[in-house]
């Protein structure tokens, strides 16, 4: 089975630049989170979804941050404007709602704002 | 207070050994209860759930204490694949998972 599928893997680019990650949650998943890890903060949720409505997204550290998610099948976190203190490994991950079920986790975009 | 707070480690121990790590959690509502596994610069990686009577995964042993808000994880004649950070995870209503800053183990040789 496919599991959580991001893309990019990576991405550098220079501040100012619009930046947009991709994820495609584990087919049947229900809820969809955005994490982003640093050394400093460790693993933070941003916002997360639940049957395509956004349900909270208390972590989303500014307005330069947006997600959406349009269908049961696809999210993007947006960061526009882009700013060097972005730089983190950003996490999707997806999970089905019922009785807390546990999160599987897309292999990250590691992003680097020069 | 963190939510979610767990030994600091580094925790450096021989092939062989047993391992214990610790966590505890301050919201007495919280329904669900993880421990992951994260290798560096991967993504983590679900470990065990944790239930309230313990559970056993081949050499691996979660504890839950629901009085104390207290989990732990056991891991009897370490490998050095088991070599990661180990993070503990509690989840709340509606499904929002809290982690824990996670706790680095090195198994040496």
């Amino acid at each position: 089975d496919a599991g959580v599928i991001q893309s990019p893997r990576h991405e550098v680019t220079e501040m100012g630049q619009e930046v947009t990650l991709r994820c495609k949650p584990i087919s049947g998943h229900n809820s969809l989170f955005w994490y982003r890890q640093t050394m400093m903060r460790g693993l933070e949720l941003l916002i997360y979804f639940n049957n395509n409505v956004p349900i909270d997204d208390s972590g989303m550290p500014e307005d330069r941050f947006s997600a959406k998610m349009p269908n049961a099948s696809f999210s993007t976190l947006k960061i526009q404007p882009s700013e060097p203190r972005d730089s983190a490994v950003y996490f999707c991950a997806s999970s089905y709602n019922r009785g807390n079920q546990p999160q599987h986790f897309g292999d990250g975009t590691r992003l680097s704002i020069l | 207070r963190k939510e979610v707070e767990q030994d600091p480690g580094p925790f450096n121990v021989p092939e062989g050994a047993t391992v214990a790590f610790n966590c505890t959690y301050s919201n007495s509502a919280s329904q669900s209860f993880f421990w992951y596994r994260q290798d560096c610069r991967k993504e983590p990686k679900l470990l065990m759930s944790v239930y309230s009577s313990g559970n056993e995964d081949g050499r691996f042993t979660a504890q839950l204490n629901r009085a104390s808000q207290y989990i732990s994880l056991l891991i009897r004649d370490s490998k050095l694949s088991d070599s990661a950070t180990y993070l503990c995870v509690v989840s709340n209503q509606g499904g929002k998972l809290i982690f824990g800053q996670g706790t680095e183990l090195s198994v040496k040789p």
